[in-house]
């Protein structure tokens, strides 16, 4: 128990519909990150939240939407998506402080879109 | 352009030997660089670090070297054990900037 908390933690979804991820950190931390990781590809950076302000959006198309209500939670809103966007997406929390944080991450999201 | 490189997908390692995983990186501004351990359907766990003003660090039977010149670092794992089977990732990152890339990750298996 890394004490980052995802759900769903599988998601079947058609190219038209619109869901969300979710998840919630238990560590005290104030920054918040959603990662993806497709099959034989590292593992990519989407977004940063840190104080519950986006800090980074590294060029994720706009059907990828987050949110980010405090620092607890964070949120990816999911709509008319691709085959191409199945891939486990991963949610990490870090503490938010110069220099190198470690990340925690939660067991993922495991999304397949058809 | 992968500025991570983990050219080996997958190694086998008897058990009791010493389990070697490499990484390059061709980011010269990099320097702190990390290892995360994942399980299937888990998410990465933090393992070991390093940073650059080092050259190694160990942490048990895990200890990362880095060569700054040849921009590679390695962990080794010794000796393995069989729950050390899993995906190993290796990560850089420079200082301040929060964002870490990571490699494609290399499969470790340990044969009993």
């Amino acid at each position: 128990e890394t004490g980052v908390t995802q759900t769903p933690r599988h998601l079947v979804m058609g190219m038209t519909n619109k869901k969300s991820l979710k998840c919630e950190q238990h560590l005290g931390h104030n920054a918040m990150y959603w990662y993806k990781q497709s099959a034989k590809k590292p593992l990519e950076l989407m977004f940063v939240y840190s104080l519950e302000e986006r800090v980074e959006n590294n060029s994720v198309p706009s059907r990828f939407s987050p949110e980010c209500p405090n620092s607890s939670h964070l949120f990816l809103h999911l709509h008319t998506l691709q085959p191409e966007d199945s891939a486990l997406y991963l949610c990490a929390s870090s503490q938010w402080i110069e220099g190198n944080e470690k990340l925690f991450f939660g067991s993922g999201t495991q999304l397949s879109v058809l | 352009d992968q500025q991570v490189k983990q050219n080996s997908p997958s190694l086998s390692v008897q058990e009791g030997r010493i389990s070697i995983l490499n990484c390059d990186y061709t980011n010269s501004m990099f320097d702190y660089f990390l290892w995360y351990k994942k399980y299937p359907a888990e998410g990465p766990t933090f393992l070991i670090s390093i940073s650059s003003i080092k050259d190694k660090n160990e942490d048990g039977r895990f200890t990362v070297f880095l060569n700054k010149s040849a921009k590679h670092l390695s962990l080794h794992i010794v000796p393995s054990q069989p729950g050390d089977s899993a995906v190993y990732f290796c990560a850089g990152s420079n200082f301040g900037n929060e964002k870490l890339t990571f490699g494609t990750g290399t499969r470790l298996t340990i044969i009993p």
